[in-house]
């Protein structure tokens, strides 16, 4: 299963953007690349996912590299609503699991 | 509300008992996933069936066992339960395989305890 590499822990002030990291460089050309996101005490909820080319949602955007070695989950305004778990995930062609690694854990200060 | 229910929410039994945990898929989703959330070992991918039938397997002890029914609801049987077994079990579902995109939608979870 391909891994990914993200830092344990990040801070952020509220209302300013959040750059979240991962490195997944044993990634497959099939691989496309999720994150989720677990709020205390919630199971994970689903935040984005992408390909190759950048993606946009109403929760946040989504930067990959031309290389496809790494990306960046970007929220551009923090909230305290946002303070959570952060996962980086391959989802691996011709397997059906999502592994989920250790995650971000992102803090939100007031 | 992620449309994914989790019974019970808690459950507490003693070392050595067998407990089954129940996991409603959203509408029209045809595969379900079972993870296990323990506090040393993060998320860990336990099985998934697709319409009935065991599609992958990840780290999943021999005395626990899944099964997903006709009616696309799913149940993990934990069994001969030990101490270690206390954790969160999530059970997530997804959409019929559109390509490798499909997001998972999960449940609140199951808090185990084992006493």
């Amino acid at each position: 299963d391909a891994k990914t590499t993200q830092p344990n822990s990040m801070e952020s002030n509220e209302e300013e953007p959040v750059h979240l990291p991962c490195n997944h460089s044993t990634i497959s050309g099939t691989d496309y690349i999720h994150w989720y996101r677990q709020l205390p005490s919630q199971g994970p909820e689903y935040v984005i996912h992408g390909l190759t080319s950048n993606v946009n949602n109403r929760m946040a955007s989504l930067a990959i590299a031309e290389d496809r070695k790494s990306s960046t989950l970007i929220l551009h305004r923090a909230t305290l609503r946002d303070a959570a778990v952060y996962y980086c995930i391959l989802r691996t062609s011709g397997t059906y699991k999502y592994i989920f690694g250790t995650g971000t854990r992102l803090k939100v200060l007031a | 509300d992620s449309g994914v229910t989790q019974t019970p929410k808690h459950l507490i039994t003693a070392t050595g008992q067998r407990v089954t945990l129940r996991c409603s898929p959203r509408s029209g989703d045809l595969s379900v996933y079972w993870y296990q959330q323990s506090l040393d070992q993060g998320l860990q991918f336990l099985i998934q069936y697709y319409n009935g039938e065991e599609r992958a397997k990840g780290n999943i002890l021999e005395r626990f066992s899944a099964q997903q029914f006709p009616d696309l609801h799913s149940e993990l049987n934990l069994s001969s339960l030990e101490l270690g077994d206390s954790a969160l079990y999530f059970c997530a579902s997804s959409a019929p395989e559109a390509g490798w995109g499909t997001e998972a939608f999960f449940g609140q979870g199951t808090r185990l305890t084992v006493v």
